[in-house]
Parts: structure tokens; C-alpha cells; sequence
């Protein structure tokens, strides 16, 4: 398996832009999650599906982000306005069942001028 | 509510010294413990995982850790450091019952020759 696939690697981008991230769990894996992980705050869990519903989005900042899962091959993560305290390191990662561990992609590396 | 305390940002140790990562924890209940390493442009990759029975457990690369219940702790431990693993490792908690995983803000391990 080519394990949880991210894309894109690097996104630079200028304040008020959309930014779309996108990840592609491992086939048959049941729950996917979205991190974020900055210098000052470390890792931070934003969202998680399992079985392509939301289960727990408090980790979102605000309004400007939102996550969808429309089948269990795909997700986003749109920032719409971003700004440049949205500049971190992206990760997403699936797991195949509860209590099983993550798998983690490499991240994607944001950068809001 | 969960979290998960790593109390040293940095530690450096030479190469062949014995090597304990600290790691605490807040949970109500019975907790699921992880440890994951990060090499640097990677994502995170699970080095052990305690979820109940031996309070010691193994783990890939020579690591071990001890959960203790009575402090609360997870510390990580390698009893001979290699160079390869500089990195950066973090401790995470989860409940029973649930994918959210909160982890820590990390330990940087540097290692000198």
C-alpha cells in the first residue's frame, strides 16, 4: 500500500487566497484525522472522521476552516480567507479501526504571505 | 479533559548514553499511551503503544516504555542511542471507546557522536 497520501507537499500562498489540502487514507482504513502542527502549539487534532462522518471538529479554529470526507477515499481541508497564522505543517493520517494506531502521511507545508 | 505533557523541549545526549524521554498525562480513566517519532520532513511513525496488561512495553528500534499509573507517567526509554535517532518524539493519550488521539508538544533529541 502507498500508505496515507497528501497532497499538495508545499503550498505558498498569498493572505485571503483558498487553500485547499487534500489526503487519501489507506484503502480500508475507517477513520481519518487532520493535524496541524506549528512550533508553538505542537501537534493539534482539528477534525476526525470515522466512517466518513465528522465526529469531532472542536479542534477547528474558526469559521474559516472546514474539512469534508464525501467517500472513504478522499478529503479536504479548505481554508477560505487564509491567513499568515494559518502557516503551519499539515498532517493527515487513517487508522483502520478504533484504538488501532495512526498512519500518518508527510504532511503538507502551508505558507500564507 | 485529556492532555498530555512532555516537560522537555530539547535534550541532547551523546552517542551510546542511555536516553529517558519524560511524558505525563491527564486522563479520568483507563488511558490508551502512545509514543511516535518524527523524522525531520516526515510524518509520524508509532514506536509503541500501551493499551492494558505488562505496564512495560516494547517497541521498534530498542524502545521501551513503562506506563505508572500512580505518577501518571509514560516516560520513554532506550538504554544505548544511536545517531539515526535524532528526532523529534511525541507522547500521545486517547481514551477508551475513541479515535481522538491528543498528543504532546514534543522533545527534540539531538545526539552527538
Amino acid at each position: 500500500d502507498a500508505g496515507v497520501i497528501q497532497s499538495p507537499r508545499h503550498e505558498v500562498t498569498e493572505m485571503g487566497q483558498e487553500v485547499t489540502l487534500r489526503c487519501k487514507p489507506i484503502s480500508g482504513h475507517n477513520s481519518l484525522f487532520w493535524y496541524r502542527q506549528t512550533m508553538m502549539r505542537g501537534l493539534e487534532l482539528l477534525i476526525y472522521f470515522n466512517n466518513n462522518v465528522p465526529i469531532d471538529d472542536s479542534g477547528m479554529p474558526e469559521d474559516r476552516f472546514s474539512a469534508k470526507m464525501p467517500n472513504a477515499s478522499f478529503s479536504t481541508l479548505k481554508i477560505q480567507p487564509s491567513e499568515p497564522r494559518d502557516s503551519a505543517v499539515y498532517f493527515c493520517a487513517s487508522s483502520p479501526r478504533q484504538d488501532e494506531k495512526l498512519f500518518f502521511g508527510s504532511g503538507t507545508q502551508l505558507s500564507v504571505l | 479533559a485529556q492532555s498530555v505533557t512532555q516537560p522537555d523541549i530539547h535534550i541532547t545526549v551523546s552517542e551510546g548514553a542511555s536516553l529517558e524521554l519524560r511524558c505525563n498525562y491527564s486522563y479520568g480513566a483507563t488511558p490508551y499511551l502512545f509514543w511516535y517519532v518524527q523524522s525531520p520532513g516526515q510524518g509520524l511513525q508509532l514506536l509503541l503503544k500501551y493499551f492494558s496488561g505488562d505496564t512495560l512495553v516494547q517497541g521498534i528500534k530498542g524502545f521501551e516504555a513503562e506506563f505508572k499509573r500512580s505518577q501518571s507517567s509514560f516516560n520513554l526509554r532506550k538504554p544505548s542511542v544511536h545517531w539515526s535517532d535524532a528526532a523529534e518524539y511525541f507522547c500521545a493519550v486517547a481514551g477508551w471507546g475513541t479515535d481522538k488521539l491528543i498528543f504532546g508538544t514534543g522533545t527534540r533529541l539531538q545526539v552527538f557522536p
